[in-house]
């Protein structure tokens, strides 16, 4: 059964300090990966999605994103946190059958330190 | 240009009693999926709906049922309330289907069952 795992549910950094998020995943086949943000209040928000090629995935702001086959891991990278990047951050992966269910991470709390 | 809107923002009913949930989605998308994210966990896939049919269903009980009409909106049902059906119930919507097509979240209805 395809899964998504986040092992971090809670991550400190201080601004202007480099970020990586963990993700891992498990799928029969090629996935399709997002990483979303859900500030509170606000619906989720798309980052990035890796569907094929390039296996570093450029989003919006100024996130990064690496899918590596061989360890099942889609890890969310930002060389320079801002203190409005403190939200919660969801790793995904999209089943491809007649549906277009999206299956998420129970989701990593990012806190800035200022 | 609107976003996905949801309605009501917030709800609170008693267990037993039904609701209804309301979702427009973005201007000229035909495609409306619903998630439950459950306090603490990341969403969880409802069901999908295109052109009014429906195109996938998640692992939730029949007390919980859906539509969507001719304009593309949609609206969630649930039944038989229970005090674990409180929940940020997310609406999003995609040009059509296919997991390359970008889903939009609205920014949820807060429901508490009490």
């Amino acid at each position: 059964a395809q899964s998504v795992t986040q092992p971090d549910i809670h991550i400190t950094v201080s601004e202007g300090a480099s970020l990586e998020l963990r993700c891992n995943y498990s799928y029969g086949a090629t996935p399709y990966l997002f990483w979303y943000v859900q500030s509170p209040g606000q619906g989720l928000q798309l980052l990035l999605k890796y569907f094929s090629g390039d296996t570093l995935v450029q989003g919006i702001k100024g996130f990064e994103a690496e899918f590596k086959r061989s360890q099942s891991s889609f890890n969310l990278r930002k060389p320079s946190v801002h203190w409005s990047d403190a939200a919660e951050y969801f790793c995904a992966v999209g089943a491809m059958g007649r549906d277009d269910k999206i299956i998420f991470g129970k989701g990593t709390r990012l806190h800035i330190l200022p | 240009d609107a976003g996905v809107t949801q309605s009501p923002t917030h709800l609170i009913k008693t267990r037993g009693q039904q609701v209804t949930l309301r979702c427009s989605p973005i201007s000229g998308h035909k495609s409306v999926s619903w998630y439950q994210q459950v306090l603490g966990q990341g969403p969880q896939f409802i069901f999908q709906y295109y052109e009014k049919e429906e195109r996938g269903r998640g692992n939730f009980p029949d007390r919980f049922s859906a539509r969507q009409f001719p304009n593309y909106s949609s609206e969630l049902n649930v039944n038989a309330l229970l005090l674990g059906d409180s929940a940020l119930y997310l609406c999003a919507s995609s040009l059509a289907v296919g997991s390359s097509y970008e889903q939009y979240f609205g920014p949820g209805t807060r429901l508490t069952v009490t």
